[in-house]
């Protein structure tokens, strides 16, 4: 069975500067989709950014962007120019590409404080 | 993407009672989920709810106690039968769109007393 793997519960950067979110999945599929969510406060799921398996280049979403290390099963995202608004839960989710286990599975999530 | 509402966004309960929480989004899907959040973590598939036969449950929840209806592409219900304590929680309806792509929904906070 798949798993996602969140190792940081908690972590803090400064407004304007770069925080980087850690995230490691098992699997023994070749495809499959990872994504990044966002959970402020308000408690909304927010798509932050996916990631396909068979592509290699990282993604970019703006000041968001993933290393994604398909080897070693490994997806951080990377927050650039951190604003306040960035504040929030951040989950990992892995998504087969083949039913019937095309589940989101998440993360335990890791909580982003952001500081003025 | 999708635009979800949910409906009610929070509610407080009586042991014993149930709750019904609607799920509906502005486009048609084939795919809408419902998850349960309990407080300070992760999310918990409950059910894939299919349209026009019965929703497929996942390890641990039973149709008698979060039995769901799904009349059309656009419509989900999900019920909390029987409240307890334990029942606490956020809910979070959630469609996946043809880009393979998942949208929530704004949840519903449930507290039973």
């Amino acid at each position: 069975a798949q798993t996602v793997t969140q190792s940081q519960p908690e972590m803090s950067v400064q407004e304007a500067e770069t925080v980087t979110l850690s995230c490691t999945y098992d699997t023994s599929e070749s495809d499959y989709y990872l994504f990044w969510y966002k959970q402020p406060p308000s408690r909304q799921m927010i798509l932050v950014i996916r990631q396909e398996a068979y592509k290699q280049q990282n993604a970019t979403e703006n000041r968001f962007s993933v290393n994604f290390q398909k080897a070693a099963k490994s997806f951080s995202l990377k927050i650039s120019d951190s604003q306040l608004g960035d504040a929030a839960m951040y989950f990992c989710a892995y998504r087969s590409a083949h039913l019937p286990n095309d589940k989101l599975i998440f993360g335990t999530g890791t909580r982003l404080q952001v500081f003025p | 993407s999708a635009v979800i509402s949910q409906k009610p966004s929070r509610d407080i309960c009586q042991r014993g009672t149930s709750l019904t929480i609607q799920c509906q989004v502005d486009s048609q899907v084939t795919m809408m989920f419902w998850y349960r959040q309990q407080p300070g973590q992760s999310l918990t598939l409950i059910a894939t709810a299919n349209q026009g036969s019965e929703a497929t449950y996942e390890s641990g929840f039973v149709i008698d106690k979060f039995p769901i209806s799904r009349p059309n592409l656009t419509f989900s219900t999900l019920t909390v039968s029987n409240m307890s304590p334990e029942d606490s929680s956020i809910y979070l309806c959630s469609v996946l769109t043809g880009s393979y792509e998942q949208y929530f929904g704004p949840g519903t906070r449930l507290t039973v007393t």
